[in-house]
C-alpha cells in the first residue's frame, strides 16, 4: 500500500537550513509526484513545493528563493531543504503523493519542526 | 494566487444533524476542488476529489457539490468520529491554495 513517511531534526537554529527526507513506499517516484505540506502550530495549510515524476519541480513563489526539492528514485525518497530559517518557519512538515486527478491522496504522518535558538 | 474563501471558521453541531461548510474561489477553478478532514494530532485525509467524487473508504454520508465558484461539502448525519477541522483545496492552478480551514465540533 502507498505509504510516505518524513525524518529530519525536530529543531533547527534561526538563519540555518532545514533537510527533510521523505521516504516512500508502495509506489514507484519515477511515475508518481509527491508535494511538500506545511502547517504552523494551530494553523492552516501551506503548498510548499511539487517533484513530479520526470524530476521537474515546482515551488511555492512565497518560497522559491530558499527552497528545493529533489529526490533519489532508486532510495524511493524526496528531499527538502529550505535555508535561511526563521520562527515562522515552525511548522509540521508533511509529505503528500499527488496526482493530476487527485491531489494529496496519501500523507506521511508529518514532522514536528521547531526554529529556535 | 487563487484565493479560497471557506465559511464558517467554526460550527457546532448535533450527532445525526445536517452539516454544509463552504469554500468560495476568487476565480473559476472548474471542478478542481478537494475537501480534506483533519483530526487532532493526525495528518489530513482527503474526503472528495473533482469537487463531486467520493475518495475511496470515504463514508457516503459526506458528499460534495458545486454551484459557479461556491463549492459545498455535506456531511449528511453527523457521527461523533465527523468531529475534526476541514479545509478545501484548489488544484486548477499553481500553487495549489487552501481554504482556512472549518473546525467542526460537537454540540
Amino acid at each position: 500500500q502507498v505509504q510516505l513517511k518524513e525524518s529530519g531534526p525536530g529543531l533547527v537554529q534561526p538563519s540555518q537550513t532545514l533537510s527533510l527526507t521523505c521516504t516512500v513506499s508502495g509506489f514507484s517516484l519515477t511515475s508518481n509526484s509527491v508535494s511538500w505540506v506545511r502547517q504552523p502550530p494551530g494553523k492552516g495549510l501551506e503548498w510548499m513545493g511539487a517533484i513530479w515524476s520526470g524530476g521537474s519541480t515546482d515551488y511555492n513563489s512565497a518560497l522559491k528563493s530558499r527552497l528545493s526539492i529533489s529526490r533519489d528514485t532508486s532510495k524511493s525518497q524526496v528531499f527538502l531543504k529550505m535555508n535561511s530559517l526563521q520562527t515562522e518557519d515552525t511548522a509540521i512538515y508533511f509529505c503528500t503523493h499527488i496526482t493530476t486527478v487527485v491531489p494529496f491522496d496519501y500523507w506521511g504522518q508529518g514532522v514536528m519542526v521547531t526554529v529556535s535558538s | 494566487d487563487i484565493q479560497m474563501t471557506q465559511s464558517p471558521a467554526s460550527l457546532s453541531a448535533s450527532l445525526e444533524e445536517i452539516v454544509t461548510i463552504t469554500c468560495q474561489a476568487s476565480q473559476d477553478i472548474g471542478n478542481w476542488l478537494a475537501w480534506y478532514q483533519q483530526k487532532p494530532g493526525k495528518s489530513p485525509q482527503l474526503l472528495i476529489y473533482g469537487a463531486t467524487s467520493l475518495a475511496d473508504g470515504v463514508p457516503s454520508r459526506f458528499s460534495g457539490s458545486r454551484s459557479g465558484t461556491q463549492y459545498s461539502l455535506k456531511i449528511s448525519r453527523l457521527q461523533v468520529e465527523d468531529i475534526g477541522i476541514y479545509y478545501c483545496l484548489q488544484a486548477y492552478s499553481a500553487p495549489p491554495t487552501f481554504g482556512g480551514g472549518t473546525k467542526l465540533e460537537l454540540k
